[in-house]
């Protein structure tokens, strides 16, 4: 029973373009989520997070939109750059203690 | 600067053998957590920690185990490894509230045959 679903394995974009990553969920309860970046060899890395009580919230390239009526959250990327290409995975917490539960990933592959 | 670090980062061993990988983390963090990363099931969750002495089953805990003695540590044990525990572990913490940003250490990759 998979609660948080990347239903993309893989996206390939070109550079300077935008990168939609999308992610699905079934649990209403989430009620905040979060993006992690992976490179190969390394521990996945913070990117960016939003709160169940917003619809979006930006960081510089990095925006997230929650739809939480199709309880769907997207991260996008703009412009998308060369250094952007790595395995992205979408998680959502339950409010109880800080678990996060994880998406299969979606591995971005930005070409110059 | 605070991290965490992860050992080994390569570790191969036999089916039926214990295994422990080690995590230490120098953020002064009360949770920890420990998953698996496998191809097509992204991070699944082993097992947690809120503190020291406490000590929680995760997702797919069948196998594991850990320990809490201090604040910085969190070994986690393969009790009898199977061929089914071949995978990259990632040990993670936070601080104590609840919706706080997990920092991941750079991992094990581990193959049992």
């Amino acid at each position: 029973d998979q609660q948080v679903k990347q239903n993309s394995p893989s996206l390939s974009v070109q550079e300077g373009r935008i990168s939609i990553l999308n992610c699905d969920y079934t649990n209403s309860m989430f009620d905040y989520f979060l993006w992690y970046k992976k490179y190969p060899a390394e521990g996945p890395t913070f990117l960016i997070s939003i709160s169940s009580i917003k619809d979006k919230n930006e960081d510089g390239r990095f925006t997230v939109f929650l739809n939480k009526s199709a309880k769907h959250l997207s991260l996008h990327i703009v412009p998308s750059q060369p250094g952007d290409s790595a395995v992205y995975f979408c998680a959502a917490s339950l409010n109880q203690g800080g678990k996060l539960i994880f998406g299969q990933g979606t591995e971005l592959s930005v070409k110059p | 600067d605070a991290e965490i670090t992860q050992s080994p980062r390569h570790k191969i061993t036999e089916t039926g053998r214990q295994v422990t990988l080690a995590c230490h983390q120098t953020w002064n963090h009360n949770n920890m957590f420990w998953y698996r990363q496998d191809l097509g099931h992204g991070l699944r969750l082993i097992h947690y920690s809120y503190g020291v002495q406490d000590t929680n089953k995760g997702e797919v805990s069948d196998g594991y185990s850990v320990s809490r003695s201090n604040t910085e540590d969190l070994p986690l044990t393969l009790e009898s490894a199977a061929s089914s525990q071949t995978s990259v572990y990632f040990c993670a913490s936070s601080e104590g509230s609840t919706w706080a940003t997990q920092y991941f250490g750079p991992g094990t990759r581990l193959l049992v045959l």
